[in-house]
């Protein structure tokens, strides 16, 4: 009930391509679902964020797309860029406590 | 959003001995988390570090092996106690205003 499961666990895109990231949850309790984008030994960024009263969030060139019904969420990167070669990570929360964290996906950008 | 800086950034530290993690946010802040990040696996969440009463522990984690601080809303330590090589990971705080946000990490190794 507090998982929240994420694929594909490693992910190669082309330059300019789209990235694709899916998450799914359980818990209908959470409200609040983050992405967070890590670099080899950096901390955590949260790269974009969305709470269930709204469907899709963009921000520059990442969108999260939110599915109530299917209690999934997804990060979408456009014009995929080597730079955006990271971890990234979903995660759910209820009323702003503890994060509960996806497997994470390696994206890999090529140029 | 809210600055966050650990201290140390990183440190080898013998078996058996202890570490503690102090934790720095730039603003007062009602919550503040610590987590665990074991080589090229996913978050976990040890505990809530609340202020001015014993933080609230996760399953599997423990007082005596990560006992941890909170003296105002700005503030935080984690002590890694009697260390052992299976304690190397990152250990990272965490800070929940309307986002949550994560410091740059502590990487610990242990011998």
């Amino acid at each position: 009930q507090q998982q929240v499961k994420q694929s594909p666990q490693s992910l190669i895109v082309q330059k300019g391509g789209i990235s694709i990231i899916n998450c799914a949850y359980e818990n209908t309790a959470f409200d609040y679902f983050p992405w967070y984008q890590q670099f080899p030994g950096k901390g955590p960024a949260l790269l974009i964020a969305i709470r269930p009263d709204v469907s899709e969030k963009k921000e520059g060139r990442f969108t999260i797309s939110f599915n109530k019904s299917a209690k999934q969420f997804s990060l979408h990167i456009m014009d995929s860029q080597p730079g955006d070669s990271a971890t990234y990570f979903c995660a759910a929360s209820i009323q702003g406590g503890k994060l509960i964290f996806g497997q994470g996906t390696e994206l890999s950008v090529k140029p | 959003s809210a600055v966050i800086s650990q201290k140390p950034s990183r440190d080898i530290c013998q078996r058996g001995t202890s570490l503690t993690i102090q934790c720095q946010v730039d603003s007062q802040v009602t919550m503040m988390f610590w987590y665990r990040q074991q080589p090229g696996q996913s978050l976990t969440l040890i505990a809530t570090a609340n202020q001015g009463s014993e933080a609230t522990y996760e399953s599997g984690f423990v007082i005596d092996k990560f006992p941890i601080s909170r003296p105002n809303l700005t503030f935080s330590t984690l002590t890694v106690s009697n260390m052992s090589p299976e304690d190397s990971s990152i250990y990272l705080c965490s800070v929940a205003e309307y986002e949550q946000y994560f410091g740059p990490g502590t990487r610990l190794t242990v011998t």
